[in-house]
């Protein structure tokens, strides 16, 4: 059945490192979601991109983050070096914009610690 | 003032009795809203979308909007212990683009 797939579900890595984290929407869908979790934060936006351009960025930290979709069946997330408190729960999420509504459905998820 | 806020709770509701959720928004030009149920340790899943005035009902679930006041809320009819879980109210707001904003949640509980 179609659904969003995110990899790897699970990482943890020592501060400093780089982290990769990849989706894959679900196909035919326009519109890509990076969300992160925490339980003081809730689900922020972090970046959405539809048809593949980037249409906003800002809740994600420029200096270490950042996200593209080098093709329309894969959007990578990437923090560079990655620090303690980017500890989290991200979520990729897709959708299809029609008539101005985008009804979003999430991957799994990529649990992150960074010790 | 927060762009989606909620009742973060707890809520807790006897078994079969209606469970209500509320969410304000700010942004008085949004069309779009949605609720989502999230299990502990699991992802947000879409259960209700609404975009006019008024009611929407699917199975034991209502959605109703009010965009006069800025107001969405969730009742759950007959509640059962499998609908515990944490409701995420979305909107949909334009800030130079349109991004899906998520409140913090309220988290349910149904007691047998």
């Amino acid at each position: 059945d179609a659904r969003v797939t995110q990899t790897p579900r699970h990482k943890v890595t020592e501060m400093g490192q780089e982290v990769t984290m990849r989706c894959q929407p679900i196909l035919g869908h326009n519109t890509v979601f990076w969300y992160r979790q925490t339980m003081m934060q809730g689900l922020e936006l972090l970046a959405y991109f539809r048809n593949r351009a980037p249409l906003d960025d800002s809740g994600m930290p420029k200096d270490r983050f950042s996200a593209e979709m080098p093709d329309a069946t894969l959007a990578t997330l990437k923090i560079q070096p990655s620090e303690p408190r980017d500890s989290a729960v991200y979520f990729c999420a897709s959708g299809l914009k029609w008539t101005g509504n985008t009804e979003a459905f999430f991957g799994q998820g990529t649990r992150l610690t960074v010790v | 003032q927060k762009e989606v806020e909620q009742n973060s709770g707890p809520l807790s509701v006897p078994e079969g009795a209606i469970a209500s959720l509320n969410c304000t928004y700010s942004d008085r030009g949004s069309q779009s809203f949605f609720w989502y149920r999230q299990y502990s340790g699991k992802s947000p899943e879409l259960i209700m979308s609404i975009y006019s005035n008024g009611d929407k009902e699917d199975g034991r679930f209502t959605a109703q909007l009010n965009k006069a006041s800025q107001y969405v809320s969730l009742l759950i009819r007959d509640s059962q212990p499998s609908d515990s879980a944490t409701y995420l109210c979305a909107v949909n707001i334009f800030q130079g683009a349109q991004k899906l904003v998520f409140g913090q949640g309220t988290r349910l509980t149904i007691n047998p």
